[in-house]
């Protein structure tokens, strides 16, 4: 089955503790994006990739760390998280020849305490 | 800059009763529309879209058309059901260099259909 799939779906944690939210997608495709989403300002992108080792800011990267060394996986590192950063996490995939669709991962909701 | 503007929800119906969400849009050039849908607890999923002026986009029973003079693409349905229960989100896709295509979002609305 064609999916995105994002570990862990509930997170919580303290101020300044390091994590990482992975994320995967078995489609092949070349573009992966993470947003986040909060109340009455939709999704903002933090990050985006257009392919292995290619990546950059999206608007709202500011605490936000991303690697991508395989074509399958790309993880949103947050060195030193804040509660500004409690939100809803989405990771994203789409294709070169996708038509311009965005196929979402279930999401990821942290907080930070 | 580019954005998209939606109507706020809540939006509360009846089952059976006409949907309709406004959108608007400005852009330079002229991107794709689409609509996602979210339902609870899980992520966004591509409802429909559109990709040049006057195109129809449909599924599911609902439509929304790309119209380039008033830069909107209003969604609606004609007889909801309780489970079209989710937010709705209307986006328009941008071109970069390098062929990828960066989404906006409008701030989704809401829509809760009653028995």
């Amino acid at each position: 089955e064609a999916q995105v799939t994002q570990n862990p779906r509930y997170l919580i944690t303290v101020t300044g503790k390091k994590l990482t939210v992975t994320c995967s997608q078995n489609m092949n495709h070349e573009y992966m994006s993470w947003y986040r989403q909060d109340p009455g300002l939709g999704l903002r992108q933090i990050y985006y990739s257009m392919n292995v080792e290619v990546t950059d800011k999206g608007d709202v990267p500011e605490g936000y760390k991303v690697s991508r060394k395989e074509k399958r996986n790309f993880p949103l590192i947050l060195e030193s998280p804040s509660p500004n950063q409690t939100s809803l996490y989405f990771c994203a995939s789409s294709s070169v020849s996708g038509g311009n669709i965005q196929y979402f991962g279930a999401g990821t909701r942290l907080s930070v305490l | 800059g580019d954005s998209v503007t939606q109507m706020e929800g809540p939006v509360t119906l009846s089952e059976e009763a006409f949907l309709t969400i406004n959108c608007t849009y400005t852009a330079t050039g002229y991107p794709s529309l689409f609509w996602y849908v979210q339902y609870p607890g899980e992520g966004l999923q591509l409802l429909l879209k559109a990709t040049k002026a006057d195109d129809k986009g449909s599924n599911k029973g609902f439509e929304a058309t790309y119209r380039k003079e008033t830069t909107s693409f209003h969604l609606e349905k004609g007889s909801v059901q309780v489970s079209d229960s989710a937010v709705y989100f209307c986006a328009l896709s941008l071109r970069f260099s390098g062929g990828y295509n960066k989404l906006i979002f409008g701030a989704g609305t809401r829509l809760a259909v009653h028995p």
